[in-house]
């Protein structure tokens, strides 16, 4: 059971907006660490998708959104697109530096 | 072109052990933290590891400590990972990892992934 909890699926519709909830506690997430979130289509290694809470690396399209508040944080996808189907995880560390992610979040596309 | 190959995968007998070895290119890497990540199959993602640029600090997972080894050669650009006792819970796809921000105080994100090795423990 992993620490920072994630919904095991999601869905949406194509045009649509998804959340993800990737829920920790005052050891991780509410102790200031930042969020981090990852991509991985099948068969792939894992993509950063949004690093320090709510920041893009280059090439991330500007569908992809994060946010944090308190002990939780949450990824946003607005305009949904088939090659968006794929895992989903949250990242973040404790105070011992050991990092954790969220069990992770299959997203389908209807 | 910022790249990270894995290696030294295989099948392995329980109790046995196996290093697996992480080549870097394209980046400086003595700047950066570095971490192992690993899938079980059909599961999500571990951290396993991490270590900072210099080796001075190294971290573990609890279900690895005590058997497992992170370490790292600057000169040769590569990350090690020796692993030993090992248990059939260890079977996954072991990823190398790089950190986000160069010459950093302490782990952050992983931006640069290897392919992944595969590590298969069984009789």
């Amino acid at each position: 059971q992993s620490v920072l909890t994630q919904p095991p699926s999601v869905s949406g519709a194509p045009g649509q907006r998804v959340t993800i909830s990737c829920t920790g506690s005052s050891s991780n997430i509410g102790a200031g660490y930042d969020v981090h979130w990852y991509q991985q289509l099948p068969g792939t290694a894992p993509k950063l998708l949004i690093y320090g809470n709510s920041n893009r690396p280059s090439g991330v399209p500007d569908r992809f959104s994060g946010s944090k508040s308190g002990t939780s944080a949450s990824l946003a996808i607005t305009g949904l697109q088939a090659e968006d189907e794929a895992d989903y995880y949250c990242q973040s560390y404790d105070s011992s530096l050991s990092a954790l992610f969220g069990g992770g979040t299959k997203l389908t596309v209807l | 072109e910022v790249q990270l190959v894995e290696s030294g995968g295989g099948l392995v007998q329980p109790g046995g052990s196996l290093r697996l070895s992480c080549a870097a290119s394209g980046f400086t890497f003595s700047s950066y933290w570095m971490s192992w990540v690993r899938q079980a199959p059909g599961k999500g993602l571990e951290w396993v590891a991490n270590i900072k640029q210099d080796g001075s600090e190294k971290y573990y997972v609890d279900s690895v400590k005590g058997r497992f080894t992170i370490s790292r050669d600057n000169a040769k650009n590569s990350l090690y990972l020796q692993m030993n006792s090992l248990r059939a819970e260890d079977t996954a796809v072991y990823y190398c990892a790089r950190d986000f921000w160069a010459v950093s105080t302490r782990p952050d994100a992983f931006d640069i992934w290897g392919q992944g090795t595969m590590v298969t423990v069984s009789s």
